[in-house]
């Protein structure tokens, strides 16, 4: 049975430092894993993706890093600012346009 | 480009209704997934369309259902609502094999 799992459900950073978001998954169908930020009653934004060719994606101060033999994803986002105080999601792809989604890690940075 | 669009983006209904979402996806997307997303289960798949074909389905009943138009604009169906069908439901689109980007969903009380 495909899953993600996010153990962590809340995450409080100061202002500056770094944010690491965790994620792990059984069962990946193809290894190609999103990650989403998400604000109350709205819908996700997409961030940052990671295929299994790669081990590392980097986009501006967000950072995903892939470790298939622990089955383990991390979100890396630095430096942390207030406006990236929300809920995270990590998601694993299906097939058929389905994503498997964490259950999510609400991330606070505090001034 | 403009984003994806959901409509409405608010509903009340009594129990016992039935009730239509309507989603636009990117100009250019194809593919059309829904989610469903609670409190207590988080963001769940409802099913998938591509150029006018359901291609997946995740597991719900059958009360919910959906459609695809040429125009590649979707909408989905709940017959006879449950309290349990209160929840905030998103539909995303993408390219294939590609990202998923989502609209700010429709927000549903049923009481």
């Amino acid at each position: 049975d495909q899953q993600v799992k996010q153990n962590s459900p809340s995450l409080s950073v100061q202002e500056g430092r770094i944010s690491i978001l965790n994620c792990d998954y059984t069962n990946s169908m193809f290894d190609y894993f999103l990650w989403y930020k998400k604000y109350p009653a709205e819908g996700p934004t997409f961030l940052i993706s990671i295929s299994s060719i790669k081990d590392k994606n980097e986009d501006g101060r967000f950072t995903v890093f892939l470790n298939k033999s622990a089955k383990h994803l991390s979100l890396h986002i630095v430096p942390s600012q207030p406006g990236d105080s929300a809920v995270y999601f990590c998601a694993d792809y299906n097939q058929g346009g389905k994503l498997i989604f964490g259950q999510g890690t609400e991330l606070s940075v505090k001034p | 480009k403009a984003g994806v669009t959901q409509t409405p983006r608010y509903l009340i209904k009594t129990r016992g209704q039935q009730v239509t979402l309507s989603c636009s996806p990117i100009s250019g997307h194809r593919s059309v997934s829904w989610y469903q997303q609670t409190p207590g289960q988080g963001l769940q798949f409802l099913f998938e369309y591509f150029s006018e074909t359901q291609r997946n389905k995740g597991n719900f009943p059958g009360r919910f259902s959906g459609r695809q138009f040429s125009n590649s604009r979707s909408e989905m169906n709940v017959s006879t609502l449950e309290l349990g069908d209160s929840a905030l439901y998103l539909c995303a689109s993408s390219l294939p094999s590609g990202a998923q980007y989502f609209g700010p969903g429709t927000r549903l009380l049923v009481l």
